[in-house]
């Protein structure tokens, strides 16, 4: 069974970093073609790519944040962390982090977290 | 605005077909980039409904299918179900943007 859990503070404030851990189990992040991403969703609105790491630690990250954007994994813990800097209410949002398969597709996603960036 | 344009709503009586679309550009659906389909009930994750233009998960009913032509994607849902009332959402991935994108969803409603 393949799982992804993400944990970190619920509560930012402006100006601030966000750190967001993305926990798996079921699959490794050290088998070829396999990646995880994040993904946020802003309360009625779409979902947004933000970052992707792949197995050969290969980095992409969306264009828009790239600036801010930090995406790391440890491959010991099966874990994927993302770093978002200068938090705004803006970037008030549910973080998701999913695997990457069937190409580029996210099969599978954790259950997210409610990020809220006020002072 | 998003990459991806969906319509906002449609809707169906239960039994009937619904289509929900999904316009892109020359840079990712009419690229030949794959669109995949998620559906997002309220209050929990998206789930992959649709992988690889017309390819089902293990689980997911043959009632949604998926197609995909020139710079358009489809889903195509038959005998709707009231459990199919929720937020459907395309994704694929652009060139020019370098990065992986979605549709503004398009939410069902069954009548």
């Amino acid at each position: 069974q393949f799982t992804l859990k993400e944990s970190g503070l619920t509560l930012v404030n402006p100006t601030q970093t966000l750190t967001l851990t993305c926990t798996f189990s079921g699959f490794s992040l050290s088998i070829a073609g396999v990646g995880v991403g994040w993904i946020r969703q802003p309360q009625g609105k779409a979902p947004e790519w933000l970052a992707l790491i792949y197995w050969d630690d290969d980095k992409r990250y969306s264009p828009s944040l790239r600036s801010r954007l930090t995406i790391i994994k440890d491959t010991s813990k099966n874990e994927v962390v993302l770093t978002m800097t200068n938090m705004d209410p803006v970037d008030t949002a549910t973080y998701y982090c999913a695997r990457l398969n069937y190409g580029d597709a996210f099969d599978i996603w954790g259950q997210g977290t409610m990020v809220t960036v006020s002072s | 605005q998003s990459v991806l344009t969906q319509p906002p709503s449609v809707s169906g009586a239960p039994g009937q077909r619904v289509i929900i679309s999904c316009t892109g550009s020359s840079s990712n659906v009419g690229a030949g980039y794959e669109v995949h389909w998620y559906q997002q009930l309220p209050g929990t994750a998206p789930k992959l409904l649709i992988y690889g233009n017309n390819n089902r998960p293990s689980g997911v009913p043959d009632r949604f299918s998926g197609s995909k032509s020139g710079t358009s994607a489809s889903l195509a849902i038959t005998g709707l179900q009231a459990e199919d009332e929720s937020d459907y959402y395309c994704q694929s991935y652009d060139s020019s943007l370098s990065a992986w994108v979605f549709g503004g969803g398009t939410k069902l409603a069954v009548l």
